[in-house]
């Protein structure tokens, strides 16, 4: 089945050092999502992105979709200690399931 | 409008006992769906239900676990004779229409300890 895989598992920064996640999909997606999950929170939609090619930002965060729309990242400028959480890919799969990656724990050091 | 809800927000049962987790969907939402989160891993998909049906459930473990989402009421995510290995956060989700163009909204969840 379609596997979405993110790295770095885990990231510890210095608060204003850059963060970026990596995830990397086994097929093509029609589009992805990216939600994040404070500690002992819940997931919150951040973004999707549709287009090959796609940048989108929202503030500090700027997220990129892949030509090939395979791929994806999320880049974040100038950490702050509100951006501590777990950032989560998403992707569709060929029979309409939201499959999740892993997920990168972002550490922020103040 | 109110959100996701779900509880109860933290459960504890001993092996052998039933969980029963509610999820109430966002106001105007009737796809419901259920995963499960182990700690410090990603989400996995256990089913997807619209009222009164379940429509995938290609996620859920073949034995102990049930899922419902009747006419009226909450939908119910039911684990009988629970073991160990069943302790998680069970996560509930609701979205306007099924598709890859509606985001899903995501409930508190509700953290399972089995002892």
């Amino acid at each position: 089945g379609q596997q979405v895989m993110q790295i770095p598992q885990y990231q510890h920064v210095q608060e204003g050092e850059d963060f970026t996640t990596y995830c990397n999909s086994s097929t093509t997606l029609s589009n992805i999502q990216w939600y994040k999950q404070r500690p002992g929170g819940h997931p919150v939609f951040l973004i999707q992105l549709v287009k090959s090619g796609e940048v989108k930002k929202q503030k500090r965060l700027t997220f990129q979709f892949g030509e090939a729309k395979k791929n994806s990242s999320l880049h974040i400028t100038a950490t702050q200690t509100t951006d501590v959480g777990t950032y989560f890919c998403a992707g569709y799969d060929y029979t309409g399931k939201l499959i999740f990656g892993q997920g990168t724990t972002l550490q922020v050091k103040p | 409008n109110a959100g996701v809800m779900q509880n109860p927000r933290h459960l504890v049962r001993r092996r052998g006992q039933e969980a029963r987790l509610r999820c109430s969907p966002m106001k105007g939402h009737s796809h419901v769906y259920w995963y499960r989160q182990l700690p410090e891993e990603g989400l996995k998909f256990m089913v997807y239900l619209q009222k009164e049906n379940i429509i995938d459930e290609s996620g859920m473990p073949k034995e102990r676990f049930s899922a419902e989402f009747p006419k009226e009421g909450p939908s119910i995510l039911r684990i009988q004779q629970v073991v160990r290995g069943d302790s998680a956060a069970y996560f509930c989700a609701s979205s306007l229409s099924r598709g890859s163009s509606y985001e899903q909204y995501f409930g508190p969840g509700t953290r399972l300890t089995v002892t």
